[in-house]
């Protein structure tokens, strides 16, 4: 089975700290994503991966980054946290245009 | 722009009744259709797939492109069906991401 594993299940930080999220698979994909999921709003494209070092934005990358230094490794940065980013983010891998999902991680920021 | 539409935030379903979510979407090109599902405290998991029609718990969608819809029916709901359904559409052939509906939360009641 694919294991999509985020680190945090849950975070509190405070406005201005930078955040990490990480994002490992075990499963030697190459493409991995970030979205972040709202209530009425759905899944939301922050940023994707094709290979290491690589990124593209998604539809919502404003005051996030990534950093992809090692295959299996996806990293979501908030660079100063702001209230607004506060929601659940969900870090994926994807074969053959399955999506497979981490638990995610429940952002808090106060 | 690609776009997947879920026009119901919420379906309430009585037990043994028939289901159907629905799910419209805007695409110039020829779609890849997908349903996921995340039930109360797990991840977000696939639960259908057009191309292939993978599905899992006796899900079934038919894509009419006339319509350019691909609602989800289930023939009798069961408390377990209870959960946030998203539908999602591939934007090109190939690893591009995909793009969420705003999901429908749907609520068996016994």
């Amino acid at each position: 089975d694919v294991k999509v594993t985020q680190s945090s299940r849950y975070l509190v930080k405070r406005t201005g700290e930078k955040v990490f999220l990480e994002c490992v698979q075990d499963m030697d994909h190459e493409n991995m994503f970030w979205y972040r999921q709202d209530p009425g709003l759905g899944l939301r494209l922050i940023y994707f991966s094709y290979d290491v070092k690589m990124k593209e934005k998604g539809d919502i990358p404003e005051g996030y980054s990534v950093s992809r230094e090692k295959k299996e490794r996806f990293s979501l940065i908030l660079e100063s946290a702001s209230t607004n980013q506060t929601s659940m983010y969900l870090c994926a891998s994807t074969v053959n245009e399955k999506l497979f999902f981490g638990s995610g991680t429940q952002l808090s920021v106060l | 722009a690609q776009r997947v539409t879920q026009p119901e935030k919420l379906l309430s379903v009585f037990k043994g009744a028939p289901v159907e979510l629905k799910c419209n979407y805007s695409y110039s090109g020829s779609p890849e259709l997908f349903w996921y599902v995340q039930y109360s405290r797990q991840r977000l998991q696939l639960l259908l797939r057009h191309i292939s029609r993978e599905s899992i718990k006796g899900s079934t969608a038919d894509l009419n492109k006339g319509e350019t819809s691909f609602h989800l029916k289930k023939p009798f709901a069961q408390e377990e069906d209870s959960a946030m359904y998203y539908c999602a559409l591939s934007r090109n052939s190939g690893n591009t991401p995909l793009v969420f509906g705003k999901g429908t939360r749907l609520s068996v009641i016994a």
